[in-house]
């Protein structure tokens, strides 16, 4: 079975500052990994995701994540945060694909909130 | 841009009513599925579904629970007899067809509120 932990519930940062978000998962096989994003009165919008190769993924709005095979950890990051990002991350992962799709484990969400 | 729609965006209901919660996948996906988020607890996932079968489902999903695709655009999710639990966020996804993993889209969610 599959977990995700996300350690902090609530992040505040100033405007400009650097932001790193936890995510640690436990599987035991191979997994594909994502960072979502949830705006208010919104659905959840991918913002990046791991599925083989290079262990530094970039994705949308300057964030980018870290695979780390041996830590199980996917910590999301951005060098310099706007008012704009504030909103729910959430941390999420797969065990793959089948012919019939795939499901989700989500982790509970980080509320990030960018002070000016 | 394409997204997956849902309606309504909030459900007030009685214990023990009926409720049908509804989806608009995304045009060309074959993949639907629904996830629910009581209030401040994790994102969990119900039911997936494809070629009009369920595929995968969760131990939330009971025999309260059904889903179904009634026309080429609808996707719905049917709580028979709501309990006070099954208050949440109710959320609907769907993926495109294709070898390999193709992302899910996310509708905004249905708040449903069980009194």
């Amino acid at each position: 079975a599959q977990s995700v932990t996300q350690l902090d519930s609530q992040v505040p940062v100033f405007e400009e500052a650097p932001v790193e978000l936890r995510c640690n998962y436990s599987s035991s096989v191979s997994v594909y990994l994502f960072w979502y994003v949830q705006y208010p009165n919104q659905g959840l919008q991918l913002l990046l995701k791991y599925l083989s190769g290079s262990t530094l993924v970039k994705g949308i709005n300057g964030f980018e994540a870290e695979f780390n095979k041996s830590q199980t950890s996917f910590h999301l990051r951005k060098p310099s945060v706007h008012i704009s990002d504030t909103a729910e991350y959430f941390c999420a992962v797969s065990d793959g694909w089948n012919n019939a799709g795939n499901m989700l484990t989500f982790g509970g969400g980080t509320r990030l909130m960018v002070k000016p | 841009e394409p997204e997956v729609t849902q309606t309504p965006s909030h459900q007030v209901t009685q214990m023990g009513q009926e409720v049908i919660l509804r989806c608009v996948p995304i045009s060309n996906h074959l993949y639907f599925y629904w996830y629910r988020q009581i209030l401040g607890q994790k994102v969990e996932f119900l039911v997936s579904f494809y070629n009009n079968e369920i595929s995968e489902k969760s131990e939330i999903f009971d025999d309260q629970f059904s889903v179904e695709r009634p026309d080429g655009s609808n996707f719905t999710l049917k709580i028979r007899s709501t309990k006070l639990e099954d208050s949440a966020m109710y959320f609907c996804a769907s993926s495109a067809p294709g070898g390999g993993y193709n992302e899910q889209f996310f509708g905004p969610g249905t708040r449903l509120t069980v009194l």
